[in-house]
Formats: structure tokens, C-alpha cells, sequence
């Protein structure tokens, strides 16, 4: 079936460190993926995406890498910040697909002050 | 202002009722989505509308029914609630039909059937 999972359910990191979120891809035709945060209580939130034919992008404080050849997707967060607590999913997708993402199971960052 | 509103944050029903829930977005953008999200945090679409046209139905049983009255609101009427529908539902909307980019979702409706 379709799946995209994380290897990680939770990671803490301290305050100040830089985070990394994994993330594996089952449909290697997928063109497209998202990176959304989700704190408590809210609906997902948009942090970056990259184009499948890229390997990576930057945001302000985010990297994501995608590696096609293992379908693997990473989101790297610097200097984490308390704020930054919150389950971060990956979802792929495919163009033309009328907006089908799929999500994986979602990745709990704790930030330790 | 809110660019994606859904009403009601909450909703306790008891099984068999129908209920729905509403969904309004103010981004101009042609397509929305429904999805749930279950207690484990797993998100996974449910339905998607382009200017009022369905695109995607994945597998939702009938009592689900979307409806989309112009292309700025798309609504959930769910029949005869059963005990697997409480979730987390949320509504989604996006510029571009193809699918790529940003999907602003909405705060949430937690339904609870009991």
C-alpha cells in the first residue's frame, strides 16, 4: 500500500542544537514533497517543499534533502528553538493528481530549554 | 483574518446522529480538501474539490458526503456517525489544481461520537 513512514517517532534535542528529521517515501514516482508542522491543538503548518528534481533547498533556519536513490527525505531545523516543539510530517505527491498528498505518521519534536 | 475557518472546534454527538461540519476559505484559491486525523496523528485525505467539482474521493464510506455550495466553502455531512469517525477533521485549500505547492489548512474540527 502507499506508506511514507519516519524512522523516528520522537526526538529531543536541547535548545540551540540542530535537528533532523528523516523521513522514507514508498511511490518513487512522487514529483513533489512537503514538509508541515503541526503544534497542539492546530492544523498543519507549511515549512518547505522541494521539486523532485532537486536534492535540496533552504529555508530560513530549514534544509530539506531528498535522495531519490533510497527514497529518503530529511528535514534539518538549526539552532532549535522551543518553538519548534511540534509533530512534523513529510507528505508526498504527484502533479496532476488533484492535490493528493500523503502524509507519513508524523515525528515528535521536543525541544529541552 | 482567518484564511481557512471551519466551525465547530468541537463536536460531542452520539452514534447514529448526522452532523456536519463547514469549511470556508478567503485565499481565493479554487481547490479544498477534507482530511481526517485519526488519534495517532495519522493524516490522510478524504476528499478534494476544484471550483465545486469533486477530484478526489478516496474510499470514504457514503455516509460521508461532501458538499461544495461555491468554491470558497466545502462542507462534511456525515450520516449515521459510528465510533470510528472521531477524529480530527480538517479542511484544506490550495491555488494550484495540479497539486504542487502549499495546502493551508484549517484549525481542526475534534469530533467525538460516543
Amino acid at each position: 500500500g502507499e506508506s511514507v513512514g519516519l524512522h523516528l517517532p520522537t526526538l529531543s534535542v536541547q535548545e540551540g542544537d540542530n535537528s533532523i528529521i528523516n523521513c522514507a517515501y514508498s511511490n518513487s514516482a512522487s514529483d513533489y514533497f512537503i514538509w508541515y508542522k503541526q503544534e497542539s491543538g492546530k492544523g498543519p503548518q507549511f515549512i518547505i517543499d522541494i521539486r523532485s528534481n532537486m536534492d535540496k533547498r533552504q529555508g530560513q533556519r530549514v534544509t530539506v534533502l531528498l535522495n531519490k536513490t533510497v527514497k529518503h527525505l530529511s528535514l534539518q531545523i538549526a539552532a532549535t528553538q522551543p518553538g519548534d516543539s511540534a509533530v512534523y510530517f513529510c507528505a508526498e505527491g504527484l502533479r496532476n493528481q488533484g492535490g493528493k498528498l500523503i502524509f507519513g505518521q508524523g515525528t515528535e519534536l521536543s525541544v529541552k530549554p | 483574518d482567518t484564511a481557512v475557518s471551519q466551525t465547530p472546534k468541537y463536536l460531542v454527538t452520539q452514534m447514529g446522529n448526522d452532523k456536519s461540519i463547514k469549511c470556508e476559505q478567503n485565499l481565493g484559491h479554487d481547490t479544498m480538501y477534507w482530511y481526517k486525523q485519526d488519534s495517532k496523528k495519522f493524516l490522510k485525505i478524504m476528499f478534494s474539490y476544484n471550483n465545486k467539482e469533486l477530484i478526489i474521493n478516496e474510499t470514504v464510506p457514503n455516509r460521508f458526503s461532501p458538499k461544495s455550495p461555491d468554491k470558497a466553502h466545502l462542507n462534511l455531512h456525515i450520516n449515521s456517525l459510528e465510533l470510528g469517525d472521531s477524529a480530527v477533521y480538517f479542511c484544506a485549500s490550495s491555488q494550484d489544481i495540479a497539486g504542487v505547492g502549499e495546502q493551508y489548512f484549517g484549525p481542526g474540527t475534534r469530533l467525538t461520537v460516543t
